[in-house]
Parts: C-alpha cells; sequence; structure tokens
C-alpha cells in the first residue's frame, strides 16, 4: 500500500525553465510535507517543507504548493539549473510523528544546459 | 559542525550471518531515525531511538534492532540475513522536542548479502 505516489519516475527540463515535480498521497491523517533532494553516494537533503495548515510555502528558487482536497503536492523549481539534477523524494507524515517519514519512489530530475 | 555520520560506508555480507551498523547524529541531536532504502525505491523507515529508547516502528520483522547510546549516537542490528536485506540504510537525526523537526540524513551504509 503505497500511501506517497511519485508517479514520474523521471524529467527532463531545460535550464533556466521552470521544474514541476509531483506528487499524490493517500493517508488524510497526513499533516506534513516534505521535500528532499539526493545526489548519488549521498543521503538525501532536506529541501523544504509544509504544514497542512497552509497551502504554499517559498524559499528561493523552491515552492511548495498543497492541495489537501486532491491529497496533492507539488515542487516548483524556478529557474532550474544544472546543479538541480538529483533524484526528488517527496514524504510525509502524521500530527507529531516527525521521525517517521512515508517516502515516494522520486523523481530523477535532469537539468540540461 | 560536523553532520550524520555513518560507518561502515559499504559492507558485504553472507546470508544467515548478523550485521551491525553504526551512525552519530549531527551536533545538538538527540533522535536518531533509521531507514532502509531498496534500489529504486524511497526510503522506508525501520525505528527512532530518543532517550535510549526505542519511539515508533515500521513494518521491519524482529530481526532488526537498534540502541541508542547516552552520547546519542545509534547502532542498527539485523540478524539471520537475508538476501534480500541488501540495501542502502540510512540513519537520521533530528530535535526530539520540535515537532517536525526536519530530518538531516547521513549517507549511508551500503549493505550487500551474499
Amino acid at each position: 500500500d503505497q500511501q506517497v505516489k511519485q508517479n514520474s519516475p523521471s524529467l527532463s527540463v531545460q535550464e533556466g525553465r521552470i521544474s514541476i515535480l509531483n506528487c499524490d498521497y493517500t493517508n488524510s491523517m497526513f499533516d506534513y510535507f516534505l521535500w528532499y533532494k539526493k545526489y548519488p553516494a549521498e543521503g538525501p537533503t532536506f529541501l523544504i517543507s509544509i504544514s497542512s495548515i497552509k497551502d504554499k510555502n517559498e524559499d528561493g528558487r523552491f515552492t511548495v504548493f498543497l492541495n489537501k482536497s486532491a491529497k496533492h503536492l507539488s515542487l516548483h523549481i524556478v529557474p532550474s539549473q544544472p546543479g538541480d539534477s538529483a533524484v526528488y523524494f517527496c514524504a510525509a507524515s502524521e500530527y507529531n510523528q516527525g521521525g517517521k517519514l512515508i517516502f515516494g519512489q522520486g523523481t530523477e530530475l535532469s537539468v540540461k544546459p | 559542525d560536523a553532520g550524520v555520520t555513518q560507518s561502515p560506508t559499504h559492507l558485504i555480507k553472507t546470508r544467515g550471518q548478523q550485521v551491525t551498523l553504526r551512525c552519530s547524529p549531527k551536533s545538538g541531536h538527540d533522535t536518531v531515525s533509521w531507514y532502509q532504502q531498496a534500489l529504486g525505491q524511497g526510503p522506508q523507515f525501520i525505528f527512532q531511538y530518543y532517550e535510549e529508547e526505542e519511539r515508533q516502528r515500521g513494518n521491519f520483522p524482529d530481526r532488526f534492532s537498534g540502541h541508542q547510546f547516552p552520547n546519542y549516537s545509534s547502532e542498527l542490528n539485523v540478524n539471520a540475513l537475508l538476501l534480500g536485506d541488501s540495501a542502502l540504510y540510512l540513519c537520521a537525526s533530528s530535535l526530539g522536542q520540535l515537532v517536525n523537526s526536519p530530518l538531516h540524513f547521513g549517507n549511508g551504509t551500503r549493505l550487500t548479502v551474499t
């Protein structure tokens, strides 16, 4: 039972354009969502998070949008840079269970110069 | 400021053996979580330790056990290894008292069971 799904295994974007990574979830008890980035041979690195009381959170080039009714969140990267090429994981947790993250399968982003 | 460190980086074991993986949390963090990442999948939660106690556990068999020491470092033990235990094992640390404190991950231990 995959509670967090990233249906696109890969995404290719031109440098300078917008990258949009999508994530769907099924558990209505999730109230905290995060995006992690992972380079080969490294552990995941925290990027940005959003609480269920918000629908948008911005940090520099990264914006996360949350649509609770659709149980969908997305990560926008604008403008995309070649250094953004990595695997991006969406993750979610229930209230006060921040250590127990449920991850999606990941989307490999490739930003071409 | 040292981040999360894990040892060893790679390990090869034979089916039926036992293995111990080690983790030192980021400076100032007191909570350690362990994850298993199979090839092509996202990390899966194994368990979390806080104040030397197992606080939460994922859907893993009792062959997977852990420990947290007074200095907050942690060990993951896996007994009776199966071929399916081959994976990247990730340790993550956080601040236990801070609700929704983001996890900081180490680079992982790559375990191969033959």
